[in-house]
């Protein structure tokens, strides 16, 4: 198995522009989590899905943030429009229940 | 407030010597503990979780943790590091309300002296 794939690695995007990270879950997990790490706030869950069905978003900062699993095997978290103070990493992770989380390698954002 | 602790920002040790990293929780009752290390660059790997049971957890990597519910704690230990232990641990609980999701500590750094 090729674990959770993130992509892209890096992304480099002026304020203002929208920005898609993408995230592929093992098969068969059920459950999908979006993380964001920062120095200040540490590691943070924006929202989770169980079964493609959002379960949790209280994470998610405001608005411009957004989330979707249009399927078992491909979720998007999108920021529109990004704010510097969305430099972060943007971690996904998946797992099949019982915590048996698996990380993928995250999306590290800068925003200038 | 519900939260978790990990009272050791940075951490410095001698390779060969025994180390032990701090974690608190505040929850009202016992959540699913965790601890994850995370290398530079890289997601998070879990070294080892708790339940229930036995409160001494084994872990991968020569880890092991011990629960004690009257501490609210669940302190990592390795009895004699290695240079590639270097790397940030992040205590998290679990389960709180029945949820799915994990809440994380802010991490200790850990730093090993030749």
């Amino acid at each position: 198995d090729a674990g959770v794939i993130q992509s892209p690695r890096h992304e480099v995007t002026e304020m203002g522009q929208e920005v898609t990270l993408r995230c592929k879950p093992i098969s068969g997990h059920d459950y999908l989590f979006w993380y964001r790490q920062t120095m200040m706030r540490g590691l943070e869950l924006l929202i989770y899905f169980n079964n493609n069905v959002p379960i949790d978003d209280s994470g998610m900062p405001e608005d411009r943030f957004s989330a979707k699993m249009p399927n078992a095997s491909f979720s998007t978290l999108k920021i529109q429009p990004s704010e510097p103070r969305d430099s972060a990493v943007y971690f996904c992770a998946s797992s099949p229940g019982t915590f048996g989380y698996t990380f993928g390698s995250g999306t590290r954002l800068t925003v200038v | 407030a519900q939260s978790v602790t990990q009272p050791d920002i940075h951490i410095t040790v001698s390779e060969g010597a025994s180390l032990e990293l701090r974690c608190n929780y505040s929850y009202g009752a016992t959540p699913y503990l965790f601890w994850y290390v995370q290398s530079p660059g890289q997601g998070l790997q879990l070294l080892l979780k708790y339940f229930s049971g036995d409160t001494l957890v084994q872990g991968i990597k020569g880890f092991e943790a011990e629960f004690k519910r009257s501490q609210s704690s669940f302190n990592l230990r390795k009895p004699s590091v290695h240079w590639s232990d270097a790397a940030e641990y992040f205590c998290a609980v679990g389960g709180i309300q029945g949820a799915q999701k994990l809440v994380f500590g802010q991490g200790t750094r850990l730093t090993i002296n030749p």
